[in-house]
């Protein structure tokens, strides 16, 4: 119930690619998904985040789609740049101030953008 | 945004001995606070929800007689490691809750390093 799977575990793009990332998630009472980005030896920043009452979100490069019926989620990053290179880690949360109000992390991708 | 501040950023300790880590949130209030430990190369793993006021909440399979935690303030929470062995040498990361908005903010982590 708590899970969120991640794939793929690592990814390899071009510079100037597409980089997506998919997320799965089993518990129904999630109503936030964040995605965030960690550099080596630092903690997660927060990237971009959805509600499951819409099915995108864009800001600038990155994008989330959203399918409810599915209960699934993917992060889309538009002309992959070098400086995007880290490990990307999807999320749910249950809904704030219940009793499920943790973020449980996906078990992360790390993405590559080769110059 | 809102910042959230751990010290020690690295330590190295003996076995046996106890190491304390503080998260602090610099700018905002924050009656919840959560802690991760993340081991190289994997997700981040919620050990314990750390209250104000109150006892902290600990995840399945999580020691609470080994990881100490107090939330004495609304900006505040320690994590206390325990006649720490080097299989407890980890990266821990603290999230902080702003009261206002939910919002989750992440400290930059702190290394533990058990000899």
């Amino acid at each position: 119930q708590q899970q969120v799977k991640q794939s793929p575990q690592s990814l390899i793009v071009q510079k100037g690619g597409i980089s997506i990332i998919n997320c799965a998630y089993e518990n129904t009472a999630f109503d936030y998904f964040p995605w965030y980005q960690q550099f080596p030896g630092k903690g997660p920043a927060l990237l971009i985040a959805i509600r499951p009452d819409v099915s995108e979100k864009k800001e600038g490069r990155f994008t989330i789609s959203f399918n409810k019926s599915a209960k699934q989620f993917s992060l889309h990053i538009m002309d992959s740049q070098p400086g995007d290179s880290a490990t990307y880690f999807c999320a749910g949360r249950g809904e704030y101030g219940g009793a499920t109000n943790k973020l449980i992390f996906g078990t992360g991708t790390l993405l590559a953008v080769q110059p | 945004g809102a910042v959230v501040s751990q010290h020690p950023s690295w330590v190295i300790c003996k076995s046996g001995t106890s190491v304390k880590i503080e998260c602090r949130s610099l700018d905002f209030q924050a009656t919840t606070m959560f802690w991760y430990r993340q081991f190289p190369k994997q997700s981040l793993m919620l050990m314990a929800t750390s209250n104000e006021g109150s006892k902290a909440t600990y995840e399945q399979g999580v020691e609470k007689d080994k990881f100490l935690i107090n939330h004495a303030s609304l900006t505040l929470s320690t994590l206390t490691v325990t006649s720490a062995h080097p299989e407890d040498s980890s990266f821990y990361i603290c999230s902080a809750r702003e009261v206002l908005t939910g919002e989750l903010f992440f400290g930059e982590g702190s290394r533990l390093t058990v000899l």
